[in-house]
């Protein structure tokens, strides 16, 4: 099978533009979780859709916002972006979102906001 | 809230010692237990996990992790490491009635050969 693909995988844009990134999960796999990677914070925890809706969302402002199409792929949206936006984002799937689940992390797509 | 502590920022080792990693937790309730790996320039990969029974569990590579309830730890640990395990270390926790993964900042390990 294949794994989860994160298109595109690196992305320059300048504060105040907007960017929208893709996930796209092994099939079969009905839950995205995506997560914002960078030195200073971690790993933190953005948000999770399953079956098109949203279940979970993490501690951030709304200028990221996310949806999931009838096919499971994701997208996440940045508006108005600030140059501490500038993270490797990872998405992650899973068969449902029963916490007994293993999530299977994609590459990530690498942002940087100058 | 759950937190994750992951006490060494940055572990160096020669080839062939022991590997000791410390995690702990803050939930008071029941959690599913992570550990993630990244190689450089790889993504994210599953070394093991732990959800419940025997808490010694054993993952990919020679891996291995115990969960001692009694400390809120998850400590990884590997008898003999590889210069090919130089990589980044992600403890991660998940309780019961949610499915974000809550991770540690991480731990670098870099092994010389």
């Amino acid at each position: 099978k294949a794994g989860v693909t994160q298109t595109p995988r690196y992305l320059i844009k300048t504060r105040g533009q907007q960017v929208t990134l893709s996930c796209s999960p092994i099939s079969g796999h009905r839950s995205v979780s995506w997560y914002q990677q960078t030195p200073g914070q971690g790993l933190q925890f953005l948000f999770e859709y399953f079956s098109e809706t949203q279940r979970n969302k993490g501690n951030f402002p709304g200028r990221f916002s996310g949806r999931q199409f009838s096919n499971s792929r994701s997208e996440m949206n940045v508006s108005t972006l600030e140059l501490g936006d500038s993270a490797l984002y990872l998405c992650a799937s899973s068969v449902t979102v029963s916490p007994l689940e293993t999530q299977y992390f994609g590459p990530g797509t690498r942002l940087l906001v100058l | 809230a759950q937190s994750v502590s992951q006490h060494n920022h940055h572990v160096i080792l020669s080839e062939a010692a022991s590997l000791e990693l410390g995690c702990n937790y803050s939930y008071g309730g029941t959690v599913n237990l992570f550990w993630y790996v990244q190689y450089p320039g790889q993504h994210l990969q599953l070394l093991l996990k732990y959800f419940s029974g025997d808490p010694l569990v054993k993952g990919i590579k020679g891996f291995e992790a115990e969960f001692i309830k009694s400390k809120f730890s998850f400590n990884l640990r590997k008898p003999s490491v590889q210069w090919s395990d130089t990589a980044e270390y992600f403890c991660a926790v998940r309780n019961q009635a949610g499915t974000a993964l809550i991770f540690g900042k991480g731990t670098t390990l870099s092994v010389s050969s």
